[in-house]
């Protein structure tokens, strides 16, 4: 069972924005930085997000991430096909490891 | 170019060990941890554990702790992961990762993935 709490599916049509929460604890994600990671179907996940809200070069200004307390959130504005993915929340924990949110599954109709 | 190239597919029957190589290249070898994570069939991603290529420092999950072992050899850029005494719920895709020091979960350059299969 993940230690950080995902809703296992979201979905919206193209053009629209979606949001994707996470929650977690104050051992992990209020005293510590969020990142989101993309893993397209069949290959490998990447880093999408990194310290709460942070964009590696090449991810596109879509995607958006935000903390608060306890609790961090990813939206993704003007949805495209191409964002069909799941997507994972993870933090470090002050138990001294990284713990992950179970995932969700973004569907684009 | 930033690379991680990891071992291929393996089989194992229960109670066997594996050990999964991955490659660094594109980068200074021991500036950056190697996290371990595996994905279960169908499941998410599960983090194993870390080790420091600095100092060889280690970290694991405490569900593998005892089964586990994280090694380096920076001569050659590698990472190594060992997992003994398998068992069918160790079926699973297990990625090396480049991790920041000070920032574990910063995990920017992940391996494409070993299958590792535990089947008798």
């Amino acid at each position: 069972q993940a230690v950080l709490t995902q809703p296992p599916s979201a979905s919206g049509t193209p053009g629209q924005r979606v949001t994707i929460s996470c929650s977690g604890s104050s051992s992990n994600i209020e005293s510590n930085y969020v990142y989101w990671y993309q893993q397209l179907p069949g290959t490998a996940p990447q880093l999408l997000i990194y310290r709460n809200n942070q964009r590696p070069s090449g991810v596109p200004g879509r995607f958006s991430g935000s903390k608060s307390g306890t609790s961090a959130s990813l939206a993704i504005s003007g949805l495209r096909s191409e964002d069909e993915a799941d997507y994972y929340c993870a933090a470090w924990d002050d138990s001294l490891r990284v713990v992950f949110g179970g995932g969700t599954k973004l569907t684009v109709l | 170019q930033v690379n991680l190239v990891q071992s291929g597919a393996e089989v194992k029957k229960p109670g066997a060990s594996v050990r999964v190589s991955c490659t660094a290249s594109g980068y200074t070898f021991n500036t950056y941890a190697i996290t371990w994570v595996r994905q279960a069939p169908g499941q998410g991603l599960e983090w194993m554990g870390w080790i420091s290529v600095y100092n060889g420092d280690t970290r694991y999950a405490q569900k593998l702790q005892g089964r586990v072992t994280m090694t380096t050899d920076t001569s050659t850029s590698t990472a190594y992961m060992e997992l003994r005494s398998l068992r069918s719920d160790d079926t699973a895709v297990y990625f090396c990762v480049r991790g920041h020091y000070g920032f574990l979960a910063e995990m920017d350059v992940w391996g494409k993935g070993t299958t590792v299969t535990v089947s008798s």
